[in-house]
């Protein structure tokens, strides 16, 4: 096991356009998180997972982002009808006990 | 809200030196993780700390929890190049939400 992945790494895409993302959790973690960062800032957290249930949302979490993880495996953000202020970094994180323990390498969103 | 805050901002010293760096808050935290985190890459988790007063040592990094778990230090010693990143605090309330601070940026020079 090589750790968290995501994919895509990079994505540009235009206002108002869809767009998902997808993390690959160490295998026996059953803890998954999302977060958002932007430049020159800390990670903000947007969802929280045990297993296949989402347990914690954020506030920044829009109506227009959506989360995932079917199978209590990998999950998917998506992002509806993008805007500007969507551009960041998406990270997630897998974790088996206490803390945010391994992050994936994230996503790095433009829109244009 | 919680709010963590990180200082020095910025800090650029040169290789062997000592620095500490800071994470404060005015609530309370049931655990603190430091981070650091390089360029175009996602954190990497340094230690954990839970119990007020803990000090922990990593090598070179020691971390310090505040006694009323509300702040926390980490020190380096000898700074070496490969040390250069943003180094990241975040804290747990006693749900799942972990509250990052801004970061240190810190750059060891040759």
């Amino acid at each position: 096991d090589t750790g968290v992945s995501q994919d895509p790494r990079h994505k540009i895409t235009k206002r108002g356009q869809n767009v998902t993302f997808r993390c690959d959790p160490i295998s026996e973690h059953n803890r998954l998180y999302w977060y958002r960062q932007t430049l020159g800032q800390g990670p903000e957290f947007l969802t929280y997972f045990q297993n296949e249930a989402q347990l914690e949302k954020s506030r920044l979490l829009s109506d227009r982002f959506s989360a995932e993880r079917p199978k209590g495996s990998f999950s998917t953000l998506e992002i509806q009808r993008t805007e500007q202020g969507d551009s960041a970094m998406y990270l997630c994180a897998s974790s088996q006990s206490v803390g945010l323990e391994f992050f994936g390498p994230g996503t790095r969103l433009t829109v244009l | 809200t919680q709010l963590l805050e990180q200082s020095p901002q910025f800090l650029s010293i040169q290789e062997g030196e000592n620095l500490t760096v800071y994470c404060n808050s005015s609530s309370v935290f049931s655990s603190l993780q430091w981070y650091r985190q390089e360029p175009g890459e996602g954190p990497v988790l340094l230690v954990t700390v839970v119990t007020g007063g803990e000090v922990k040592k990593l090598k070179r990094l020691t971390f310090q929890f505040g006694d009323a778990r509300k702040d926390s230090s980490l020190h380096i010693t000898a700074a070496q190049t490969g040390d250069t990143g943003l180094y990241l605090c975040a804290g747990a309330d006693y749900g799942q939400n972990f509250v990052f601070g801004p970061g240190t940026r810190l750059s060891v020079l040759p």
